[in-house]
């Protein structure tokens, strides 16, 4: 059974302060996508990471995914208010094969101006 | 570009009913999936289709059919509302083969089931 743990579920910080949430699995998977939701809105994607220990930045914002590919993370440096929003790390579901997602239960971010 | 279309963005259903959660993409995407949202349980897939006229059921099909006639559009129907059907409802394309991929999604549907 597919399950990706992520944590903390909630995190309220102010401004300009860094953090970092996590995505956690007891399985292995192939890859893992990051996405981004806001308010009335569908998830977006912000990153794919496919290699064990690989390390992508997109501005402020820091992907990095363990060498033996069962967990992830994302740092958020300096954060701001426009990075309010619930984060999703998904991977593929492996039942289907056919680019569906397995999604983990989010964090859900609010920065405070 | 309008990407992925859901409507309507609202509904309340009575316990009983039946009604159809439409969804259009315009960007000739072969991939297109239904998708619920719970609080505390991320997205579950509940049908998806690889290409007009072939779909398929996800996780959590159980009360819900989907066709597939066009490339464009993937409606999802719920036979019989029931409350445990009360959810948000995202429907998503995407292109080429995972990892090389990107879901697309919709604004989403909020249905509550009295």
């Amino acid at each position: 059974t597919q399950l990706l743990e992520q944590s903390p579920q909630f995190l309220s910080i102010q401004e300009g302060e860094n953090l970092t949430v996590y995505c956690n699995s007891s399985s292995v998977f192939s890859s893992l996508q990051w996405y981004r939701q806001e308010p009335g809105e569908g998830p977006v994607l912000l990153v794919t990471v496919v290699t064990g220990g690989e390390v992508k930045k997109l501005k402020r914002l820091t992907f990095q995914f363990g060498d033996a590919r069962k967990d992830s993370s994302l740092h958020i440096t300096a954060a701001q208010p426009g990075d309010t929003g619930l984060y999703l790390c998904a991977g593929p579901l492996d039942q289907t094969g056919a680019n569906n997602l397995f999604f983990g239960t989010g964090t859900r971010l609010t920065v405070i101006p | 570009n309008a990407g992925v279309t859901q409507t309507p963005k609202f509904q309340v259903l009575k316990t009983g009913q039946s009604m159809t959660l439409q969804c259009a993409q315009d960007m000739n995407h072969e991939y297109m999936s239904w998708y619920r949202q719970d609080p505390g349980m991320g997205l579950r897939l509940i049908h998806y289709s690889v290409g007009a006229g072939i779909t398929d059921q996800g996780e959590v099909p159980n009360g819900y059919n989907v066709s597939r006639s066009t490339t464009e559009d993937f409606p999802l129907r719920l036979l019989s509302a029931a409350p445990s059907q009360t959810s948000v409802y995202f429907c998503a394309s995407s292109y080429s083969k995972w990892p090389n991929t990107e879901a697309f999604f919709g604004q989403g549907t909020r249905l509550t089931v009295v």
